[in-house]
């Protein structure tokens, strides 16, 4: 079974800090992906990866950054949170080839007060 | 831009009847779609797709039916569990990057 797990389930901070969202997967997936999830607009891509230390950017990076330096491992970054960064933030894999199918983990409920 | 709209945001369905749910699209690029689940406070989870080049994709309960021309597809579920109440998000797919473009979702409610 894919496995995709993600560093924290609830998150709490403070406008201006900086933080960091982990997402791991055990099935030696060449691509990552950053979502976030909002009430009403679905899925935004924040940022994917096809491999080690490749990144680009999706549908809205602004505020967002990535770092990818281990094949399994994709981190989203918020430099310095705000309240609309409030969400829920979802990361996914997929292999090359043939397979559109993602595998997500359980997500990150991140408030930003 | 929209590519993909999911027009109705819930719908309400009685347990042992069939759920319609509804996805448009206006990229003709688009060569693969494919629908999810979400539970709340969990991830979407794979549920079934649809190649281009079929109009018919059937698992069990599920069938996804594919109208190219309209640019319509729909997710059939028959007969509805209480189990199905959950969000449901189509999308798709139409370069190499594997990267999808999904729906605003449609949050279904089976009735006992």
């Amino acid at each position: 079974d894919v496995k995709v797990t993600q560093s924290s389930r609830y998150l709490v901070k403070r406008t201006g800090e900086k933080v960091f969202l982990e997402c791991v997967q055990d099935m030696d997936h060449e691509n990552m992906f950053w979502y976030r999830q909002d009430p009403g607009l679905g899925l935004r891509l924040i940022y994917f990866s096809y491999d080690v230390k490749m990144k680009e950017k999706g549908d809205i990076p602004e505020g967002y950054s990535v770092s990818r330096e281990k094949k399994e491992r994709f981190s989203l970054i918020l430099e310095s949170a705000s309240t609309n960064q409030t969400s829920m933030y979802l990361c996914a894999s997929n292999g090359q080839g043939k397979d559109y199918e993602q595998y997500f983990g359980p997500g990150t409920r991140l408030t930003v007060t | 831009d929209q590519q993909v709209k999911q027009n109705s945001p819930s719908l309400s369905v009685q347990e042992g009847r069939i759920s319609i749910l509804n996805c448009d699209y206006t990229n003709s690029m688009f060569d693969y779609f494919l629908w999810y689940k979400k539970y709340p406070a969990e991830g979407p989870t794979f549920l079934i797709s649809i190649s281009s080049i079929k109009d018919k994709n059937e698992d069990g309960r599920f069938t996804v039916f594919l109208n190219k021309s309209a640019k319509h597809l729909s997710l059939h579920i028959v007969p509805s569990q209480p189990g199905d109440s959950a969000v449901y998000f189509c999308a798709a797919s139409a370069n190499s990057n594997y990267q999808l473009i999904w729906g605003a979702g449609t949050k279904l409610i089976i009735k006992p």
